[in-house]
């Protein structure tokens, strides 16, 4: 069985700090994807990046990167001088392949990016 | 319109009452998906179709009733629903689900609250 988990509830920072939202994952499978989505409080949620098992590279998009650690089992987001338009929930997930794709949601860390 | 859409966005019924929910892909994907967000719970996957035809059923009560007409379309159709049904219904789209590997894309969702 597949399990995320996302231990940091909610986390309030005040604008222009850095703030890293912690993904911890466990999975038997070899090949499996990791994401995070983004949910604002209108409630779609929204793709941010999507990695596979086998690329452990770390990336970068403008204020966001994210790590990705194998050996412990670990995808954690970072958001660099933040700002309140990135007051959200943001979401953890696993897909693995199960007759169909299997994604398994972590609970969610909510940020509140105080101005 | 893009993306995925849901209508209504927001949802008042009583136990008794018939309601559908809808869903719309503009993406030119092959799979479309229900999901239910209560609070403090992780997304509970309902339920997977995959060119028209359904491939899970993730021990769904039968008061939810789904029905995809075509890969653009997906309904929720709802009867006799308990107060514990409130919940945000969301709905996601994948090129297809039989590789394991594709990013699912969501809808705005449909906020759901029963009487």
């Amino acid at each position: 069985a597949q399990k995320v988990t996302q231990a940091q509830t909610e986390i309030s920072v005040v604008e222009k700090e850095d703030v890293t939202l912690d993904c911890v994952y466990e999975t038997r499978d070899t090949t499996y994807y990791l994401f995070w989505y983004k949910q604002p409080p209108s409630g779609e949620l929204v793709f941010l990046i999507r990695r596979n098992s086998f690329d452990e590279q770390n990336e970068i998009s403008g204020r966001y990167s994210w790590n990705f650690q194998k050996s412990t089992s670990s995808f954690n987001f970072t958001i660099t001088a933040s700002q309140v338009v990135d007051s959200a929930v943001y979401f953890c997930a696993l897909s693995v392949y199960g007759g169909y794709q299997k994604v398994t949601f972590g609970t969610g860390t909510k940020l509140q990016v105080i101005p | 319109e893009t993306g995925v859409t849901q209508t209504p966005r927001h949802l008042v019924m009583g136990m008794t009452n018939k309601k559908s929910l809808k869903c719309e892909q503009h993406l030119g994907h092959n799979a479309m998906y229900w999901y239910k967000q209560s609070a403090k719970k992780p997304l509970e996957l309902m339920f997977v179709y995959n060119f028209k035809e359904q491939t899970e059923n993730n021990s769904v009560p039968s008061r939810f009733s789904p029905e995809c007409p075509n890969s653009s379309h997906l309904f929720l159709h709802l009867h006799t629903l308990q107060p514990e049904d409130s919940a945000l219904y969301l709905c996601a789209s994948s090129q297809e689900t039989t590789s394991g590997t594709d990013t699912q894309y969501f809808g705005p969702g449909t906020r759901l609250t029963v009487l």
